[in-house]
């Protein structure tokens, strides 16, 4: 099972928005509406910011949001703000055997 | 408050064996899968495998499957990963995680602090 493709680095500046795709096949993200995104600053473990394509777990700030296209998933960040500098990961359910699958890592920059 | 808490930090010889730990606390630990997720320095996450404490059932991402082993002591609300021979390419910082539901582990809400293990001679 190979990882999710991401963009290795996405940048913008405050205020604006930006989006990460989270490319996988008919066997992971399009076959399931189990996407989930996760941010992780540098030393810290992850944190979930968006499940089941476009949930939002409490106490995540709205500009967060999530969607999907067929075998691609989006993570867009409204409103850039400097905390939301870092990792950001997709990971996808992929059936009962291969089970979840992460994505390669995007790097959000806030110029 | 429902937390995951991981052992601490470990550093070994390849070769040598190791089972490090994450005690959940504040939420019935029979009823919720506990995930296992490797980082290596610098790189992204990797999915490893889960167990269902309430009966066991444990299941491994291919790529890991054979290379470790993941169990749990419901007693003590412990899970546990395991490796009988470590390797160098094992050095990594270690997390398990707990789902936002209960019967499905697809996205997980609550992470231990992870548990740095090195391998070196």
């Amino acid at each position: 099972q190979s990882a999710l493709t991401q963009p290795r680095s996405v940048s913008g500046s405050p205020g604006q928005s930006v989006t990460i795709s989270c490319t996988g096949t008919s066997s992971d993200v399009g076959g399931y509406n189990y996407v989930s995104w996760y941010q992780q600053h540098p030393g810290k473990a992850p944190k979930l910011m968006i499940y089941d394509v476009s949930k939002r777990p409490s106490g995540v700030p709205d500009r967060f949001s999530g969607s999907k296209s067929g075998n691609t998933a989006s993570l867009t960040i409204s409103g850039l703000q400097a905390e939301d500098e870092a990792d950001y990961y997709c990971c996808s359910y992929a059936g009962s055997y291969t089970l979840n699958v992460f994505g390669t890592g995007t790097k959000v920059t806030v110029l | 408050e429902v937390q995951l808490v991981q052992s601490g930090a470990e550093v070994k010889k390849p070769g040598e064996s190791l089972k490090i730990s994450c005690k959940g606390s504040g939420y019935s630990f029979t009823s919720y899968w506990i995930g296992w997720v490797r980082q290596m320095p610098g790189k992204g996450l990797e999915w490893m495998g889960i167990i269902y404490p309430g009966d066991s059932d444990t299941r491994y991402s291919p790529s890991f499957q054979g290379q470790v082993t993941i169990s749990a002591d419901k007693s003590i609300s412990t899970a546990y990963l395991q490796w009988s021979s470590l390797k160098a390419s094992d050095t990594a910082m270690y997390y398990c995680a707990r789902p936002v539901y209960s019967s499905s582990p697809h996205a997980f809400d609550i992470w231990g602090q992870g548990t740095m293990v090195t391998v070196s001679s």
